[in-house]
């Protein structure tokens, strides 16, 4: 059990450029959260995949925002023609789903900065 | 609509000084409870969960936390701080649907 790792941890963009982040969770985890975290507020829910079917998408996530999991294991996030107001951190979570309790092991966050 | 809320943005305690962070919840049922701990630049660490039965749980570091059903509150507490605990401390509530909703946070400041 390595934990839940993001890449990057730092992100410097310009405006209007794409980035893409990589999460990759706890090893049999079959769940897989992603949310964003801006300064002096808790994480907000982005989304959230069960294996690699995407079950629940916020309304925070615009159509400029997507998000894979195309195994069922590492999962990317994808903003396009960001904007300032994307500068936050992101974080990823997983879960393994059982006896209906939920528990979010999350990973160190990718810090997104958009100049 | 769910929320999470955290009376208290910043605290600050004397190293060995007793501790408590509140966390209200507002939800219709009684949810799954969480406190995660944030050193700057990190992730969250999770300190303690309630889901059901014993409503004082014990957590990691000597963290612990009661439910209290009527009061729909959920507040950690800690006997003696470490200058080690300065943080951010979160309270979130888990849902059924699986989402997590956490409060905004207490910031948690030890003087020596």
């Amino acid at each position: 059990d390595t934990g839940v790792s993001q890449d990057p941890r730092h992100k410097i963009t310009k405006r209007g450029q794409n980035v893409t982040f990589r999460c990759d969770p706890i090893s049999e985890h079959n769940r897989l959260y992603w949310y964003r975290q801006t300064l002096g507020q808790g994480p907000e829910f982005l989304t959230y995949f069960q294996n690699e079917a995407q079950l629940e998408k916020s309304r925070l996530l615009s159509d400029r925002f997507s998000a894979e999991r195309p195994k069922g294991s590492f999962s990317t996030l994808e903003i396009q023609r960001t904007e300032q107001g994307d500068s936050a951190m992101y974080l990823c979570a997983s879960s393994l789903r059982g006896l209906g309790k939920n528990i979010q092991y999350f990973g160190a966050g990718t810090r997104l900065s958009v100049l | 609509a769910q929320s999470v809320t955290q009376p208290d943005i910043h605290i600050t305690v004397s190293e060995g000084a007793s501790l408590e962070l509140r966390c209200n919840y507002s939800y219709g049922a009684t949810p799954y409870l969480f406190w995660y701990v944030q050193s700057p630049g990190q992730g969250l660490q999770l300190l303690l969960k309630y889901f059901s039965g014993d409503t004082l749980v014990q957590g990691i570091k000597g963290f612990e936390a009661e439910f209290k059903r009527s009061q729909s509150s959920f507040n950690l507490r800690k006997p003696s701080v470490h200058w080690s605990d300065a943080a951010e401390y979160f309270c979130a509530v888990g849902l059924r649907s699986n989402q997590f909703y956490f409060g905004t946070g207490t910031s948690l400041t030890v003087i020596p």
